[in-house]
């Protein structure tokens, strides 16, 4: 039972344009949101946050965006640069536990 | 200078065999996870420890077994090893249930291939 989607396998974008992530959950329970990245043969790398309590997150050319109502969270990257190219996963937890419910991932690729 | 810090990166053993992988973080935090990355790329938590207490277990076969000798390491002892756990083990970290902004760091993995 998945609890957070992604369901887009993969994203393709231009050097400078916008690329945006999608994710999707079911649990109402989950209160805390978080996007990591991951290159290959390393572990994931905690990008960006957001908490229930927001609807957005900015932290320089990334933004996190949360639609409760949708249960639905998207990440921007703006503008997106060749070295952003990895795979994204979603991750979401409750009660701000350390239990993270991780999506599948999409991985991103930046063409210059 | 590395965070989280697991070994080994690679594993390669026979069916039946017993395996250790190691993980030592040197961020301070008092919180250690275990994860599994399957075939379908799925990133799934087994384990938790936090001040060497047991707070997350999951629906684990029972040959997995984790030891946190401190809070500083936590490490997973397979027996019996069995060609479905051929996956990537991800070692993570953090600071306590509660802290807001306060995310999971990872280590590199440990690719372990069962023959």
């Amino acid at each position: 039972d998945q609890q957070v989607k992604q369901n887009s396998p993969s994203l393709s974008v231009q050097e400078g344009r916008i690329s945006i992530l999608n994710c999707d959950y079911t649990n109402s329970m989950f209160d805390y949101f978080l996007w990591y990245k991951k290159y290959p043969a390393e572990g994931p790398t905690f990008l960006i946050s957001i908490s229930s309590i927001k609807d957005k997150n900015e932290d320089g050319r990334f933004t996190v965006f949360l639609n409760k109502s949708a249960k639905h969270l998207s990440l921007h990257i703006v503008p997106s640069q060749p070295g952003d190219s990895a795979v994204y996963f979603c991750a979401a937890s409750a009660e701000y536990g350390n239990k993270l419910v991780f999506g599948a991932g999409t991985i991103l690729r930046v063409k210059s | 200078d590395t965070a989280v810090s697991q070994t080994p990166k690679y594993l390669v053993t026979q069916m039946g065999n017993d395996k250790s992988i190691k993980c030592e973080q040197n961020l301070g935090h008092d919180t250690m996870y275990w994860y599994k990355q399957d075939s379908k790329k799925f990133l799934k938590i087994m384990f938790s420890y936090n001040n060497k207490e047991l707070i997350i277990n999951e629906t684990v076969p029972n040959r997995f077994s984790p030891k946190s000798p401190d809070k500083a390491h936590l490490n997973l002892h397979i027996n019996s090893l069995e060609l479905g756990d051929s996956a990537v083990y991800f070692c993570a970290s953090s600071h306590s249930r509660g802290v807001v902004d306060q995310p999971q760091h990872f280590g590199d993995g440990t690719r372990l291939s069962i023959l």
